[in-house]
Order: structure tokens, then C-alpha cells, then sequence
């Protein structure tokens, strides 16, 4: 089974309008972390976003922020004031903890894309 | 953030030859590092987990003795691509792990 689900393989949104890329996940560990990353064409991998599991309010970093609902076992990003720069592939990320050690699992990606 | 560098970041060679990999923290000390390989347009695939002062813990499908991974300090890990075939082609990126993951840019191999 997926740990770590992106529905989403593609996304287009207008310059300055908001977006949000979904990211669903499966724990049975009471403590784990989520993360977001963009990874342009260059490659690298950019942090973005993180939120803890036992952080009660929703994480939040500039226009990135993380629509975290615990229950439902959601962790969508949201970019507000969408730019052309944004355009990029986007991972959602789970840490747990495995023997005593941490492990990060990624999901397939959202590719997306932001029209002048 | 924290900054992760990765050297080279782009390395043709042979087929037959080996390829070391340097990944660096540059700022924090850690105590932990992975490796993960990236096939164009797919998400990044855990290959090892590299613990300072001891071996790494490799994941299931990956040839430990194909990939060595040496993580001699606390700010430096490498891993070495032995005995390379053009099948090895592939973005390999490290990051360095503190609470959160920060990535190194990433190599670009190719094995011809």
C-alpha cells in the first residue's frame, strides 16, 4: 500500500491565483513529520514545508502553507499568489521512525505548471 | 536552510570504472545521511541510509557491494558506484538529515 499518495501527476493554476497539490498518507506511528519539496529542472530538491504531527496549528512559510487535517490523513499544500518561478515538480513527504532510526518516504510527484 | 553540497555534480565514465560520490554538510553535523537514486520524471527512491561510524542500511533491491556508501564523519558521506554499467545512469542526490531533510543539488551519471 502507498504511504505516501499524489493524486495529482499534473496541475496548471494562473500566475497569481492560489493552488493547492494534495498529499494523503498512511502511519500507524503517532509520530511522524510532513514535508514539501520543489525540485525545478535543475534538479535540486528545495525544502519547503514542515509540519509535525503534534503541531496543533497549520504550518506555514511564506505563500507556502500546509493544509494539515489530521483525521483524514491529509497534508495538502497551498501556494498562494501563484508566480511563474513556482513552476516545478512538487514531493510530499512522510518521516517515521523504523528500528529506532528515521526513514523518509516520498510520493510519485505533482508537476506543476503556472500560465502567464 | 541547512546547505548540503554534492561533488561532482555531472560524471561520464566508462563502462567498467568506478565513481565516488561526495556529499557534504556544510553546516550541521550529521549523524545521519541518505542516498537516493531519481529515473527522469520519477519520485526519488531510497537506496541506503548512511549512519556515521557505522555501515549503512541499504534497502531491499539495492546491491551494497555495487553501491558502497562510507560515511567517515559527521559532515561527510560518499558513495562510490563500483564497476559502473550504462544501466547505473541515473540522478543519484544525498541529503543530510537534522529534524528536517535537506538535499544536496544532486549528480547526474552517465555510464557509457
Amino acid at each position: 500500500a502507498q504511504k505516501i499518495t499524489q493524486t495529482q501527476p499534473g496541475m496548471f493554476v494562473q500566475e497569481k491565483e492560489a493552488v493547492t497539490l494534495d498529499c494523503t498518507y498512511d502511519t500507524s506511528d503517532p509520530s511522524y513529520g510532513l514535508f514539501w519539496y520543489k525540485q525545478p529542472s535543475s534538479g535540486e530538491m528545495i525544502f519547503l514545508i514542515y509540519q509535525g504531527s503534534y503541531d496543533q496549528q497549520n504550518a506555514t512559510e511564506g505563500r507556502y502553507s500546509l493544509n494539515f487535517q489530521k483525521a483524514r490523513k491529509s497534508a495538502n499544500l497551498v501556494i498562494s499568489a501563484s508566480q511563474l518561478g513556482d513552476s516545478a515538480m512538487y514531493f510530499c513527504a512522510m518521516r517515521e521512525s523504523t528500528s529506532g532510526t528515521y526513514k523518509y518516504i516520498f510520493g510519485t510527484g505533482t508537476r506543476l505548471k503556472v500560465l502567464a | 536552510g541547512a546547505v548540503v553540497s554534492q561533488h561532482p555534480s555531472r560524471v561520464i565514465c566508462k563502462s567498467g570504472t568506478s565513481v565516488k560520490i561526495e556529499c557534504r554538510s556544510l553546516d550541521f553535523q550529521a549523524t545521519t545521511m541518505f542516498w537516493y537514486r531519481q529515473f527522469p520524471k520519477k519520485s526519488l527512491m531510497l537506496m541506503a541510509t548512511s549512519n556515521e561510524g557505522s555501515k549503512a542500511t541499504y534497502e531491499q533491491g539495492v546491491e551494497k557491494d555495487k553501491f558502497l556508501i562510507n560515511h567517515a564523519s559527521l559532515t561527510l558521506s560518499t558513495l562510490t558506484v563500483t564497476s559502473a554499467h550504462p544501466e547505473d545512469s541515473s540522478f543519484y542526490i544525498c541529503s543530510a538529515a537534522r529534524e528536517t531533510q535537506y538535499f544536496g543539488p544532486g549528480t547526474r551519471l552517465l555510464v557509457l
